[in-house]
């Protein structure tokens, strides 16, 4: 059963420094990760998606690395803002037909203005 | 509409009673998925449609749980003689179809309180 681990749990950091959120999976045998935030009392937000076939994908501050093999991705936040608060979900997609997706139970992230 | 929308935003129920959560996916987005995000279980998978069709209904906790979708659209989810391990909220899920490409775009959820 695959298995998704974010570390670390909640992160408090001044604004403008760049960070680092951490996602692990049990089973490299994955379709793709997707990154999200949550705002409180919020749905989910996709932030990045990489497909199983890519190394990274970029959107403005924020660059997403996957290492399928060693079942490892990072979510890179530069020069973080106080906006950037927010819980970060990590989640994998499976291989094989299954279609949803399995959940890191996040890093809860909080920018000091 | 612009994205995921779900009914009702909360819901208050007592123990026992059926409960429907509804959502409407994003226009022509022809796969739907509910998740449930309960405290201390992170989000959980339930069921996704293919259409009309579920291929996947593994995340179904108990089978007082059922969903379905009609006109390749709207979906509802039913719990049925609801339990105080119910209260989550409920998260749907569209994507333009199944499979490893598409993003799943999320609604904000209905929260459900069984008391």
């Amino acid at each position: 059963k695959q298995e998704v681990t974010q570390i670390p749990a909640a992160l408090s950091v001044p604004e403008g420094e760049n960070l680092v959120l951490n996602c692990s999976f049990t089973d490299s045998a994955i379709y793709n990760l997707q990154w999200f935030r949550q705002d409180p009392g919020k749905g989910l937000t996709s932030l990045l998606l990489i497909q199983s076939s890519q190394r990274e994908q970029t959107s403005g501050r924020l660059n997403a690395s996957l290492d399928k093999s060693s079942g490892r991705s990072t979510l890179y936040i530069a020069a973080s803002q106080p906006g950037d608060s927010a819980t970060y979900l990590c989640a994998v997609r499976a291989g094989g037909g299954a279609d949803g997706l399995t959940f890191g139970k996040g890093t809860h992230l909080i920018i000091q203005p | 509409g612009a994205g995921v929308s779900q009914s009702p935003s909360n819901k208050v129920t007592e123990k026992g009673k059926d409960v429907e959560l509804r959502c409407d996916p994003i226009s022509g987005h022809t796969a739907l998925y509910w998740y449930r995000q309960s405290l201390g279980q992170g989000l959980e998978f339930l069921i996704y449609f293919q259409g009309n069709s579920a291929p996947d209904k593994s995340g179904l906790p108990s089978d007082r749980f059922s969903a379905e979708r009609t006109g390749g659209s709207v979906s509802t989810l039913t719990i049925q003689r609801t339990q105080q391990e119910d209260s989550a909220v409920y998260l749907c899920a569209s994507s333009l179809a199944s499979g490893g490409a598409y993003e799943q775009y999320f609604g904000p959820g209905t929260r459900l309180t069984v008391t």
